[in-house]
């Protein structure tokens, strides 16, 4: 089954801990993404990757780090930098530049502190 | 100026009618456009994605794309009570390339 695998689905951090949530499709696909999306709201785009061993920061970078070491898995991290990390928390992917540019996501992780 | 705008709802339609979703971009070299949907406590997917300006049809879904007017709708028509949750619209491919950024969503309801 091809497809975008997010875990854990649900993940309680306490004050000033950091944590990783995993992100790996077998899709393929060039691009992943990371999106923080709150009640009632929109999603806001945290880091994206065209392509291995590169990344770029997006509108709310601040207090999260990925890394992109193999094509298929793009994993975050929330430091304790992050002051409100309480949040769910999207991974998407698509073929990046030069094919079709749809995003495909994965079913999400649900991040609360405790 | 937000980049992807959407109003935000709830927009209620009668079944069986027809749902008009708009949103307008403010990157005026954007290339790519979709609309998602959204069902609450679940992640987002894929409904339509446009191109080139004109309508695209898939089902009882219509996307519209004027690149002039930097506006895209989405229509869904025959509206079931299941088309009911939140459609968001996203664009790539702009000024900062391969970035897809999404609207705040519009929620939408259909009553029986």
């Amino acid at each position: 089954d091809g497809g975008i695998t997010q875990s854990p689905k649900y993940l309680f951090r306490k004050e000033g801990q950091n944590v990783t949530l995993s992100c790996e499709q077998n899709l393929n696909h060039d691009a992943m993404y990371w999106y923080r999306q709150d009640p009632g709201q929109g999603l806001r785009l945290i880091y994206y990757s065209q392509i291995v061993n590169d990344f770029q920061k997006g509108d709310i970078a601040e207090g999260y780090s990925v890394s992109r070491e193999k094509k298929e898995s793009f994993p975050l991290t929330v430091t304790s930098a992050q002051k409100n990390p309480t949040a769910f928390y999207l991974c998407a992917s698509s073929r990046g530049r030069g094919g079709n540019t749809e995003a495909f996501f994965g079913q999400g992780t649900r991040l609360t502190v405790v | 100026q937000k980049e992807v705008e959407q109003n935000s709802g709830p927009l209620s339609v009668p079944e069986g009618a027809i749902a008009s979703l708009n949103c307008t971009y403010s990157d005026r070299v954007s290339q790519s456009f979709f609309w998602y949907r959204q069902y609450s406590g679940k992640s987002p997917e894929l409904i339509m994605s446009i191109y080139s300006n004109g309508d695209k049809e898939d089902g009882r879904f219509t996307a519209q794309l004027n690149k002039a007017s930097q506006y895209v709708s989405l229509l869904i028509r025959d509206s079931q009570p299941s088309d009911s949750a939140t459609y968001l619209c996203a664009t790539e491919g702009g000024s900062s390339a391969s970035k897809i950024i999404f609207g705040s969503g519009t929620r939408l309801s259909i009553r029986p």
